[in-house]
């Protein structure tokens, strides 16, 4: 059974730091793109960035309102995904999800079949 | 970037009831598009994948069809628990976008 766990939210100060992780399980995480999306309170879906597989050089990819602020990498060895969020600001504050992105060698690429529950980051001060 | 027109933004129907939404892309994005569902309080379920290929598990009456810059979503007999907002998502091309949500609620 695949399983995405999100952990690390929680209430930051506008400008701070905060890491987020997703462990995954139940499915060859090395072979996966992984995505973040994100929520804010009320509001609709956002993609945040994606980071592809080792195979495909773990690069990643950003929403411009969260290029240059945030970092996504992966540990395949413990199947776990992170978001670094730096330089936080208000706008921020959401439900961040960890998403199963398409496979590596997918030629027709079939994402964002599994989601995990969230967790929630808040900024203020 | 491309923009992802979803309409309309709420709609108010009953059990039984046939209903349609739909999504515009600003440029072509052949098949690459989702439909996702969102329960209150959940994370999004992906109900169609490929534009138009049901997702195992979800019920027929779920149907999706489109390309290039037109997608709909149909639910042919609406029931109780179908009741949520909907959102289109396309793949296509970076940033990944997603349409602004339909809320279907009860009449």
């Amino acid at each position: 059974e695949v399983q995405l766990v999100e952990s690390g939210g929680g209430l930051v100060q506008p400008g701070r730091s905060l890491r987020l992780s997703c462990a995954a399980s139940g499915f060859p995480f090395e072979d996966y793109y992984m995505s973040w999306f994100r929520q804010a309170p009320g509001k609709g879906l956002e993609w945040v960035g994606f980071i592809r597989s080792n195979a495909y050089g773990e690069t990643t990819e950003f929403a411009a309102s969260v290029k240059g602020r945030f970092i996504i990498s992966r540990d395949d060895s413990k199947s776990i995904l992170y978001l670094q969020m730096n330089s936080l600001k208000t706008e921020d504050t959401a439900i961040y999800y960890c998403v199963r992105d398409s496979k590596d060698t997918s030629i027709i690429p079939r994402p964002f079949d599994y989601w995990g529950q969230g967790t929630l980051v808040s900024v203020s001060s | 970037d491309i923009q992802m027109t979803q309409f309309p933004s709420s709609l108010s129907a009953s059990v039984g009831d046939r209903v349609t939404m739909t999504c515009r892309a600003s440029q072509d994005i052949r098949d690459e598009l989702g439909w996702f569902q969102q329960i209150p309080g959940k994370a999004p379920k992906r109900l169609v994948y490929s534009a138009s290929t049901l997702q195992s598990g979800v019920p027929s009456r779920f149907s999706g069809s489109g390309s290039g810059t037109e997608f709909t979503l149909t639910i042919s007999s609406l029931q109780p628990e179908d009741f949520a907002t909907y959102y289109c998502l396309q793949h296509n091309s970076v940033p990944y976008t997603v349409g602004q949500g339909t809320k279907l609620e009860m009449k």
